[in-house]
């Protein structure tokens, strides 16, 4: 069957540095999204990875490895406002997104 | 700015009651979804739509059925509403084509307690 695996939950000081593993296995890959969930909150995108290595935007980078099947979400200079669901979702060979279940990132003071 | 509209943030309904949830987009999108959020489980699509009138079953389409009778607009229907049915449903579109790229605008949830 096809799984993606994160963290149910993190914790992490306001100004660090956090890091969010995802690990999947699906039935081929045509990419790899993380998306942002404020809580009561819709969704929102964040990175996109299809190749391996680094993207980085602004604060946030997202990494990918293909051959290992794992993905993580780094995020920078912590601040509250990032208190967040992270959510990583994989696109199968059908096109299909398979979602984790969410990472909930508590930043404390 | 752009949106996916839910009309209903939150809603009680008894066993057996028909729900209507709806959802609207104005960002010209062609594809629509309909998703569920669980808490300890992914996003499960229910049904997805690529064009006006034509709708796709998800993983798990049971006990609902949906509307695309305007490309904006994308209705989600439980005939008959059950208890397990108590969720966060989560409206979402993107634009054409089928594409690994193509990234999804949520609209903010309607949470649906079935009593």
């Amino acid at each position: 069957g096809q799984n993606i695996d994160q963290p149910t939950e993190m914790t992490a000081t306001e100004g660090a540095i956090v890091q969010i593993n995802c690990t999947y296995q699906t039935s081929g890959f045509n990419g790899l999204f993380w998306y942002q969930q404020h809580a009561g909150e819709a969704p929102t995108f964040l990175s996109y990875n299809v190749l391996d290595g680094l993207e980085e935007k602004g604060r946030f980078s997202s990494f990918l490895s293909r051959s290992k099947g794992y993905s993580y979400l780094l995020l920078k200079e912590l601040q509250m406002k990032d208190s967040a669901s992270y959510l990583c979702a994989v696109m199968d060979s059908n096109y299909q997104l398979i979602w984790g279940a969410g990472t909930k990132l508590i930043i404390k003071p | 700015d752009v949106k996916v509209t839910q009309s209903s943030r939150y809603l009680v309904k008894r066993t057996g009651e028909k729900v209507f949830l709806e959802c609207v987009q104005d960002m010209d999108h062609e594809n629509m979804f309909w998703y569920r959020q669980d808490p300890g489980l992914g996003l499960r699509l229910i049904y997805f739509s690529y064009d006006v009138k034509m709708k796709e079953k998800g993983d798990i389409p049971e006990g609902y059925s949906v509307s695309r009778e305007k490309k904006e607009r994308f209705s989600l229907i439980l005939e008959s509403a059950s208890t397990n049915q108590t969720s966060m449903y989560l409206c979402a579109s993107s634009p054409s084509g089928v594409s690994g790229a193509n990234v999804l605008t949520f609209g903010a949830g309607s949470r649906l307690t079935v009593l």
